[in-house]
């Protein structure tokens, strides 16, 4: 099975939203998390990471929350452009080990 | 600075046959990655090199998949022969390793296999 998975396969919000998409890991051990973007035809692209001692990490229009007490990770996109529409990957990594990718969600921008 | 190549793009093939894919890392990183990402899901790793040494092929299904990488930087995977269950998406990845910043892989395009 997947340590790492998504509570929503698609999202769809109008230019303009704030969007928050959601990811749920199962591993505590856990150290590394980080947020992907893939759009079609294209491989992921790199969006924003955060270590396990972090709660909180910003970066341009996206913020990405660690809730470590109920393994949990946010992805949070101010001002959603259709730009952004693409689907988004959650990803866990545990010391050495490889990353564990999510299912990912489809974000849907609407003008 | 120029990302993560592959070649080809596109690779549509019958049953049996042989294919190949190529990567070419981005410059400086010395740990690269294959992955398959099947239609709708997140990618899985098949591979992972630490410059010429693969440290993790767990994933990998030996009997038909090998994978090279004899100068520490450009690599291939090859399928051989191919099965119908093989039509993915090959994803090739690179980071530097032994850095803070060692987790962030960086992806290239990818290769669209279809086998028929």
């Amino acid at each position: 099975g997947e340590s790492v998975g998504l509570h929503l396969p698609t999202l769809s919000v109008q230019e303009g939203d704030n969007s928050i998409i959601n990811c749920a890991y199962s591993n505590s051990a856990s150290d590394y998390f980080i947020w992907y973007k893939q759009e079609s035809g294209k491989g992921p692209q790199f969006i924003i990471d955060i270590r396990s001692n972090m709660d909180k990490r910003q970066g341009q229009r996206v913020t990405v929350l660690l809730n470590k007490t109920v393994k949990h990770l946010s992805l949070q996109i101010a001002a959603t452009q259709p730009g952004d529409s693409a689907v988004y990957f959650c990803a866990e990594k545990m010391g050495g080990t490889a990353l564990i990718f999510g299912k990912g969600t489809t974000l849907s921008v609407s003008s | 600075e120029a990302g993560v190549v592959q070649s080809p793009r596109y690779k549509i093939i019958e049953k049996k046959q042989p294919v190949a894919f190529w990567c070419n890392p981005i410059s400086g990183h010395n740990t690269l990655y294959w992955y398959r990402q099947n239609l709708g899901q997140g990618p899985e790793l098949l591979i992972r090199y630490e410059n010429e040494e693969a440290v993790d092929d767990s994933q990998l299904p030996k009997d038909r998949f090998s994978a090279e990488r004899l100068k520490g930087v450009d690599s291939t995977l090859k399928i051989q022969p191919a099965e119908l269950g093989d039509s993915a998406v090959y994803l090739c990845a690179s980071s530097v390793s032994g850095t803070r910043r060692s987790e962030t892989q960086y992806f290239g395009p990818g290769t669209r296999l279809l086998v028929l």
